[in-house]
This record gives C-alpha cells, structure tokens and sequence, in this order.
C-alpha cells in the first residue's frame, strides 16, 4: 500500500456507459495528477490539481473529465469513451510545494477497458 | 515529442549480474531526476533519485549516475535478483518550482535464474 489508493482497480465499460475513477491519498500532499498509460507510450499526463485547483489540462478530450473536491481525493469522470481509451489510469499524488523531493506517489491504477 | 528516453526497451540479465539501465534527456534546465520501478499490476514506485548539483548517489543495491554534460542519467543494480524484474522508467523535473515530471518510456528488465 503506498497510501494512494485507486478504485476500481478493473472497469470494463460500454462506449454509451458513465463510470468513475476514484482516487484517495491519505499522505498529507497537496498536489494530485492523472496519468494515461498506454502499452509501449511513456506516461502522459492528463491533468493536475494543487490545492484543489487546476493547473494543468494536458489537452485531453472532454469525455474524461475530472473533480477535485479536496486536497486528499481526485476523481475522473468518464462518458462517451472510445475504445482507444482502453489504458491504465494512474493517479499521483505529491507535495505540491514545488520542491518536488521524492516526487510522485502512485496508487496502483485502474485497468480500463472500453468495449 | 518527449525529452527523456532510454536507450534499450528490453534488457535480460542472468540472476546475480550487475543491470545497467540508460536514460537520455534533452532538457538542459531539469534539476531533478528519479528512477521508478513498476511491476506487473502496480503502479510505479520511486526507487532513487538525484539532484543536478550531484553525479552519484546510492541506495541499497542501486545506484544512479549523472552526467550532465552529455544529459544521460543511468540505474545500476547490484547482484540482480528475479524481484528485481520490472519496467523502470527515468523521470526529470525542469527547473522553476514546479512538480511537473516528464516520464521515459521505460524498460523493461527481466532476471533470468
């Protein structure tokens, strides 16, 4: 357990389907990230929260939208996918005081899969 | 495109072996680098990381080398050992406060007995 956790851990879901990723970190940080991993990509980021706010909106398609109701939960909202989504969701979460050390701390991701 | 790479995308070692795992970048302003470490079904964990004012640091069985003047970063790990077997990817963090890493592709390291 690294003290984010993610949920579902698998999701399967129909391209007309709402679902939701939901985050949890219980590390004290501030700042909190999705991430997209997709077979043989590096990690691209999707979108970054610190101190509730958005920061950063890594031009990622309006079918994944995401809430930040406090400092310590993150969600993504899904609806419309396409299967090209299918991928690892990962969410992070750090310090948020930009001085970065030991940077990100992961949850495990959810395994998503659109049919 | 991405500015930190690897080198090899699969690398085999035999178990007890010395791993040598490259990483380029190319942004010449990054203070800070970490090495991750992710296993089948997890996410990545932080292994070791460095700041740019240093070339060397280790930890336990691992060690990460830094030449900035050829923006190359490197993971060595000691006396391999089959849980050793993962994906590990090189992440930087420019300069400037913020948190914002950029990840490599990563490579993948399997431990042969």
């Amino acid at each position: 357990e690294t003290g984010v956790t993610q949920t579902p851990r698998h999701l399967v879901m129909g391209m007309t389907n709402k679902k939701s990723l939901k985050c949890e970190q219980h590390l004290g940080h501030n700042a909190m990230y999705w991430y997209k991993q997709s077979a043989k990509k590096p990690l691209e980021l999707m979108f970054v929260y610190n101190f509730k706010e958005q920061t950063e909106n890594n031009s990622v398609p309006s079918r994944f939208s995401p809430e930040c109701p406090n400092s310590s939960h993150l969600f993504l909202h899904l609806h419309t996918l396409q299967p090209e989504d299918s991928a690892l969701y990962l969410c992070a979460s750090s310090q948020g005081s930009g001085t970065g050390e030991g940077g990100y701390t992961f949850g495990s991701g959810t395994r998503l899969t659109v049919v | 495109g991405e500015s930190v790479g690897l080198h090899l995308p699969t690398l085999s070692v035999q178990e007890g072996d010395n791993s040598i795992i490259n990483c380029a970048y190319s942004n010449s302003a990054s203070d800070y680098f970490i090495w991750y470490k992710q296993e089948s079904g997890k996410g990545p964990q932080f292994i070791i990381d460095i700041r740019s004012n240093m070339d060397k640091r280790q930890g336990q069985r691992v060690t990460v080398l830094l030449n900035k003047t050829v923006k190359h970063l490197s993971l060595q790990i000691a006396a391999t050992q089959p849980g050793d077997s993962a994906v590990y990817f090189c992440a930087e963090r420019a300069q400037g406060g913020s948190e914002k890493l950029v990840f490599g592709k990563g490579t993948k390291l399997t431990v042969n007995p």
